[in-house]
């Protein structure tokens, strides 16, 4: 079945430091591709998306290339803050499955 | 304005209660879900309805039963609650059911069963 997998955390950083968290999906078709961010205490956050092979989402410094060839969706960010430190969750949306499908998280620690 | 909001934010209690979680969109979506995030963070859907009718039950146990009194609402009751339903329930809802579409969390409700 569908699935995401992302690289186990926690990722610790300091800050102002690049940030790579990797994600893969596994998928009979062609998703779309999201990640969302969690902060202490708090909800889901819907941090950028990509409907289509090498679109690029971006927002807030993140940034995450929709790679169909690797299928990958890596989220990158070239300087981190103590702030950026949270939960950060790939995720994939099938439309066949109507469900939006989450890795496992991946912990970032940023210190200062 | 909170555009997806639970009630309650927090809650104890004791096993084999019946309880209820509440789940309001104001953003005119025609679409919601129940998700579930254990212990380690793991997230999984546990149901999803669209203009009210059920389209998605991901082998729940029935004791989990939503209810959809509007679209702009979705509840989700348990009874005889167990240890193990111990989680944070994040309710979401999004306009369509179609690939692209974003989802948007509510900040989730921390049942905690002792």
């Amino acid at each position: 079945g569908d699935s995401v997998t992302q690289m186990e955390g926690p990722v610790t950083l300091s800050e102002e430091a690049f940030l790579t968290i990797n994600c893969t999906y596994t998928a009979t078709g062609y998703p779309s591709l999201f990640w969302y961010v969690q902060y202490p205490g708090e909800g889901l956050q819907l941090l950028l998306k990509a409907t289509k092979a090498d679109d690029k989402g971006s927002n807030k410094g993140f940034e995450a290339t929709y790679r169909k060839e690797t299928t990958s969706f890596h989220l990158e960010k070239g300087s981190v803050q103590v702030s950026d430190s949270a939960v950060y969750f790939c995720a994939l949306w099938m439309d066949s499955s109507y469900k939006l499908i989450f890795g496992s998280g991946t912990r970032l620690l940023v210190r200062p | 304005d909170t555009a997806v909001s639970q009630t309650p934010k927090y809650l104890v209690t004791q096993m084999g209660n019946d309880k209820s979680i509440k789940c309001e969109q104001n953003l005119g979506h025609d679409t919601m879900y129940w998700y579930k995030q254990d212990s380690k963070k793991f997230l999984k859907i546990m149901f999803s309805y669209n203009n009210k009718e059920l389209i998605i039950n991901e082998t729940v146990p029935n004791r989990f039963s939503p209810k959809s009194p509007d679209k702009a609402h979705l509840n989700l009751h348990i009874n005889s609650l167990e240890l193990g339903d111990s989680a944070v329930y994040f309710c979401a809802s999004s306009q369509v059911v179609v690939s692209g579409n974003t989802i948007y969390f509510g900040e989730g409700s921390w049942l905690t069963v002792v």
